[in-house]
């Protein structure tokens, strides 16, 4: 199976930050790698698809980039409203597999 | 829009199974739109696939679960289901479903329903 690890597990960071999340697969998935967003008691939020292809509606001071085992989630400009658990996904196998999550909260 | 809902009981015994049901609306489930998957959280951890059903009928669970695991599809409801046996402490968790999607190059999980917290407990 493959194993996905984010880092870091939890960052602080201030609105108008610019942060960056890192997702590490066990093997290379090319670019099957998918992105969501959290916050507390709602269901995750597709963000980005294909390592960097923003999902319809999405700011675009949220990006991805990344392939083989290395990705990362940047956004830019933190909202008060990205403060929130980001979590990564891999589709290169359909025995799907997540990240551990990633809590950005409030400096 | 396709919109998901999770229904089922809220607290199970253990050894006993845990069966969860999610309806769609908005689309059919057939239509090949979609397949669908039963996604799972523990309190305070990450997430964890269950497995998926596609619209033709065929399965595809978690390696770890699959021994315990049957998910299936009513068509005429407009639902699918989730049967998880054996179930212990280590089952509690919210449970969402999730619609797959398939652009022909990647695939994601969009739309999710809210979510459905199983507790295991006598």
């Amino acid at each position: 199976d493959i194993q996905m690890t984010q880092s870091p597990s939890s960052l602080s960071a201030s609105v108008g930050d610019r942060v960056t999340i890192t997702c590490r697969a066990s093997q290379t998935i090319s670019k099957y790698l998918n992105w969501y967003q959290q916050k507390p008691g709602k269901a995750p939020k597709l963000l980005i698809y294909g390592a960097s292809r923003l999902q319809s509606g999405i700011p675009s001071r949220f990006s991805g980039s990344g392939s083989g085992t290395d990705f990362t989630l940047t956004i830019n400009n933190l909202q008060p409203e990205d403060f929130a658990t980001y979590h990564c996904q891999q589709s290169y196998s359909s025995r799907y597999s997540f990240g551990q999550g990633t809590r950005l909260e409030i400096k | 829009q396709v919109q998901l809902q999770e229904s089922g009981p809220g607290l199970v015994k253990p050894s006993q199974t845990l069966s969860l049901t999610c309806t769609v609306s908005g689309g059919s489930i057939s239509s090949g739109s979609h397949y669908w998957n039963w996604i799972r959280q523990p309190a305070g951890k990450g997430l964890e696939w269950i497995g998926r059903i596609h619209p033709i009928g065929t399965t595809k669970y978690n390696p770890s679960l699959q021994s315990r695991v049957t998910i299936g599809m009513d068509t005429a409801k407009n639902q699918f289901a989730l049967r998880l046996s054996s179930v212990t402490a280590a089952d509690t968790a919210v449970y969402y479903c999730a619609g797959g999607r398939d652009s022909g190059d990647y695939d994601w999980f969009d739309p999710w329903g809210q979510g459905s917290l199983v507790t295991v407990s006598s």
